[in-house]
């Protein structure tokens, strides 16, 4: 199946910071989503991106299909922004639609 | 708008005990989801609902069953938990293949 690497695994910022996670991913696209996981274990889909650039606020992310990754950039980092950022992609050719997710970023912003 | 609802909140069980994990949406989406995560695991397909009447497998069913009870409910058993089943479990659902994925607030479950 398709492989879902992300980086770095943990990431500790001074709030107000602006940061990139990285998610590399093995094969073909045709789905790629970006979730926050907050401190309660709330997960929230931010973004709906296989190819393009979507921004959101504060958030912004960019999916390079042919390249085989997508960036998640957040700036002006708020301590509401803590918690785990996950990467889920499906492949192409791998039958109905389910999401493999990464192991995540651990992101910690400080006051 | 509740979204998707998942009940219990939490559970303990002593091993070789049953329960089902309960879980409903509002949005009118066809297509259901069972996942469960592991600290250092991400999050693992445990089984999916296309739509309703239909059920697959995904990477971890060994254990578990499932039933779509009908387009808002989507139920998982646990028919004899065992101590390797403590995880929390997430419903999750979407409106069409390709669409974004919406999950609820999970199930601490702990099997002693």
């Amino acid at each position: 199946g398709i492989q879902v690497e992300q980086s770095p695994p943990d990431l500790i910022l001074q709030e107000g910071a602006n940061s990139t996670l990285r998610c590399n991913f093995s094969d073909s696209v045709n789905n790629l989503q970006w979730f926050h996981q907050n401190p309660w274990g709330q997960l929230i889909n931010l973004f709906y991106i296989p190819s393009g650039t979507k921004q959101n606020g504060r958030l912004s992310a960019t999916t390079v299909a042919t390249e085989r990754y997508s960036l998640l950039y957040i700036s002006s980092s708020q301590t509401t922004d803590s918690g785990v950022y996950f990467c889920a992609v499906d492949g192409w050719g791998s039958g109905y639609s389910t999401l493999t997710f990464g192991k995540g970023t651990m992101l910690l912003v400080s006051p | 708008n509740a979204g998707v609802t998942q009940t219990p909140k939490f559970q303990v069980l002593k091993t070789g005990q049953s329960m089902t994990l309960q879980c409903a949406q509002d949005m009118n989406h066809n297509s259901m989801y069972w996942y469960r995560q592991d600290p250092g695991m991400g999050l693992r397909l445990i089984y999916y609902s296309a739509s309703e009447g239909t059920t697959d497998k995904g990477e971890v069913p060994n254990g578990y069953n499932v039933s779509r009870l009908n387009k808002r409910e989507f139920s998982l058993r646990l028919e004899s938990a065992a101590p390797s089943q403590t995880s929390v479990y997430f419903c999750a659902s979407s409106g069409a293949d390709n669409s974004p994925l919406h999950f609820g607030n999970g199930t601490r479950l702990t099997v002693t």
